[in-house]
């Protein structure tokens, strides 16, 4: 199995509800990433999970709350977000956090609407 | 400031031609190179890589050449494909000695169109 999986694909939320982003991997793979891409734009680093820690947060805004419930899964814990926040929101996973040469293997997105 | 610039938005090649996909990077602690194809509305698909101690690494059609003095990567594909038409992103990543993970920095992405 070596695919990173996402769900749902799609998501529309309004500013006031909340709802969670789920990512799972079965490659054994020990770090885990949340990276937001809008259109037209490279994808931006949000988050960065290392043997189930959080590592590194890149000053993301509080109404995104990770959490890795062990090392297979991933959530994205969405809450008072903003028309703004709309975008494609990937999961990505690494073999191991910090290993030289390492890719990173990515889902395939939630695009979310914010009405 | 970007540290991993793409400055052709976008390319049009005729199939069976050369594709040439350029990327430079201004951080001198980046030292392994990712090219990314990204189809709209779906996660970006590894292509080739190359380690800062290569000058090239080649995978069927796909080629990356890296010019370290220069800062400079580039993806050769050859023959051009309609099916390689994509969006193409350069991602460089540097060693992290805390173990916090493998931090992909990438380009803005070159969107190609191979025309039949």
């Amino acid at each position: 199995d070596t695919e990173v999986t996402q769900t749902p694909k799609h998501l529309v939320m309004g500013m006031t509800n909340k709802k969670s982003l789920k990512c799972e991997q079965h490659m054994g793979h020990r770090a885990m990433y949340w990276y937001k891409q809008k259109a037209k734009k490279p994808p931006e680093l949000m988050f960065v999970y290392s043997y189930e820690k959080l590592s590194i947060n890149e000053s993301v805004p509080s109404r995104f709350s990770p959490e890795c419930p062990n090392s297979s899964l991933l959530n994205l814990h969405l809450h008072a977000l903003q028309p703004e926040d709309s975008a494609l929101y990937l999961c990505a996973s690494s073999p191991s956090a910090g290993g030289p040469n390492e890719k990173l293997f990515f889902g395939s997105g939630t695009q979310l609407s914010v009405l | 400031d970007q540290q991993v610039k793409q400055n052709s938005p976008s390319l049009s090649v005729q199939e069976g031609r050369i594709s040439i996909l350029n990327c430079d990077y201004t951080n001198s602690m980046f030292d392994y190179f990712l090219w990314y194809k990204k189809y709209p509305a779906e996660g970006p698909t590894f292509l080739i890589s190359i380690s800062s101690i290569k000058d090239k690494n080649e995978d069927g059609r796909f080629t990356v050449f890296l010019n370290k003095s220069a800062k400079h990567l580039s993806l050769h594909i050859v023959p051009s494909q309609p099916g390689d038409s994509a969006v193409y992103f350069c991602a460089a990543s540097g060693r992290m000695n805390n173990n916090a993970g493998n931090m992909l920095t990438f380009g803005g992405g070159t969107r190609l169109m191979v025309k039949p």
